[in-house]
């Protein structure tokens, strides 16, 4: 079964301390895509990285940065530096190639808390 | 701003009653696929359409139904509602069907509350 497993539910921390979020991932496809999603207070959802399986290559953008390993089932994201704007629901997505279409299977989301 | 536009915003309405979500998808966009996030069951795929056909149908209740018309819009219609029901509904657009994956643009959803 598709599932996506992000076992954070809250995260405080301080101004500039470094956070990994962390996802794990269930999927029966052979070829899948992972994404994660930021959503603020002001509720949209805002794209940060979408990942394919077959490029296991870690990514850094600013102070964001994605670890991947298909070994592990993993797709975790560290925010270096981290700023109250930070602060915001994050969401870690696995795509699911079902019937004839696409969908997003999301985790439950952990809410990260920075604080000044 | 994805280009994915919903209307209304805010929508409060009382148990029973049918009301009907809005979706335009970005130009150019085929696919258009409906997301309900609420506290309990956090953000569900509920259905996707791609050029005014259904292609894949998650965990949405027979009470709830969409349609995509010839100008690509969508409509997702919820009736005999419950308490239950509220949540904020997002409708994502994207260029293709599915396959190689296409990716979705998110639209800033319509919050649904009933009383």
């Amino acid at each position: 079964a598709q599932k996506v497993t992000q076992a954070q539910t809250e995260i405080s921390v301080v101004e500039k301390e470094d956070v990994t979020l962390d996802c794990v991932y269930e999927t029966r496809d052979t070829t899948y895509y992972l994404f994660w999603y930021k959503q603020p207070p002001s509720g949209e959802l805002v794209f940060l990285i979408r990942r394919n399986s077959f490029d296991e290559q870690n990514e850094i953008s600013g102070r964001y940065s994605w670890n991947f390993q298909k070994s592990t089932s993993s797709f975790n994201f560290t925010i270096t530096a981290s700023q109250v704007v930070d602060s915001a629901v994050y969401f870690c997505a696995l795509s699911d190639f079902n019937q004839a279409g696409t969908a997003l299977i999301f985790g439950k989301g952990t809410t990260l808390s920075v604080s000044s | 701003d994805s280009g994915v536009t919903q209307t209304p915003k805010h929508l409060i309405t009382a148990t029973g009653q049918r009301v009907t979500l809005r979706c335009s998808p970005r130009s150019g966009d085929l696919s258009v696929y409906w997301y309900q996030q609420s506290l309990d069951q956090g953000l569900q795929f509920l259905i996707q359409y791609y050029n005014g056909e259904e292609r894949a149908k998650g965990n949405i209740l027979e009470r709830f139904s969409a349609q995509q018309f010839p100008d690509l819009h969508s409509e997702l219609n919820l009736s005999s509602l419950e308490l239950g029901d509220s949540a904020l509904y997002f409708c994502a657009s994207s260029v293709a069907a599915g396959g190689t994956y296409n990716e979705q643009f998110f639209g800033p959803g319509t919050r649904l509350t009933v009383l």
